[in-house]
């Protein structure tokens, strides 16, 4: 398998532009997980599906940012506007809910707002 | 909630001597606990969990954990650090419900040649 699979991995736009964050979980993962780390804040759950279903979206900071899961192969993160504070690394995870709860994590998306 | 408290925001240990990671957790019921290894831009890595049974779980690269229900206290240990350790370590903790993981704020190892 390929493990799960971010794009792009390095984004730089300037403030006010849209952004749009891209995942591919592991095949047969039925939970993803959307992370954002900063060195001031640490590793943050911004979203999270189960079933291709959001179930807890509290994490998410403002109504500029959103997530959808249209399937089980695919998951966007955008940021809409996007501003020089939302500049971090962003990771998806997935995970299976059964006897192998861990989560695997994608390599990350650099994002730098200027 | 749970949480979980890693105590030391930087661990030193020179190569060849043991190390260990501290963390504790806090949860209703019992725990599915799990150590992580960053390496510089790369993603989180899962190393090894506790789910039940044997209190000492051994995992990638060496590395081990010891859990301590008394204690609330889930250490990784390595007999013997390498250089190549050196990487950023977070604990995590979620309870047997289908719920994410919580991370700790995770610790820099620096393993000096």
């Amino acid at each position: 398998d390929a493990g799960v699979i971010q794009s792009p991995r390095h984004e730089v736009t300037e403030m006010g532009q849209e952004v749009t964050l891209r995942c591919k979980p592991i095949s047969g993962h039925n939970s993803l997980f959307w992370y954002r780390q900063t060195m001031m804040r640490g590793l943050e759950l911004l979203i999270y599906f189960n079933n291709n279903v959001p179930i807890d979206d509290s994490g998410m900071p403002e109504d500029r940012f959103s997530a959808k899961m249209p399937n089980a192969s695919f998951s966007t993160l955008k940021i809409q506007p996007s501003e020089p504070r939302d500049s971090a690394v962003y990771f998806c995870a997935s995970s299976f809910a059964g006897a192998n709860p861990e989560q695997f994590f994608g390599p990350g998306t650099r994002l730098t707002v200027l | 909630a749970q949480s979980v408290a890693q105590p030391e925001d930087q661990v030193n240990v020179a190569e060849g001597n043991p190390l260990t990671v501290k963390c504790t957790y806090s949860v209703s019921g019992n725990p599915y606990l799990f150590w992580y290894v960053q390496y510089p831009n790369r993603g989180l890595q899962f190393l090894l969990k506790y789910i039940t049974g044997d209190n000492l779980v051994k995992g990638s690269y060496g590395f081990e954990a010891e859990f301590n229900k008394s204690q609330t206290s889930f250490h990784l240990k390595k007999p013997s650090a390498l250089v190549s350790d050196s990487a950023l370590y977070f604990c995590a903790v979620r309870d047997m419900g289908n719920t994410p993981l919580v991370f700790g704020k995770g610790t820099r190892l620096s393993v000096i040649a």
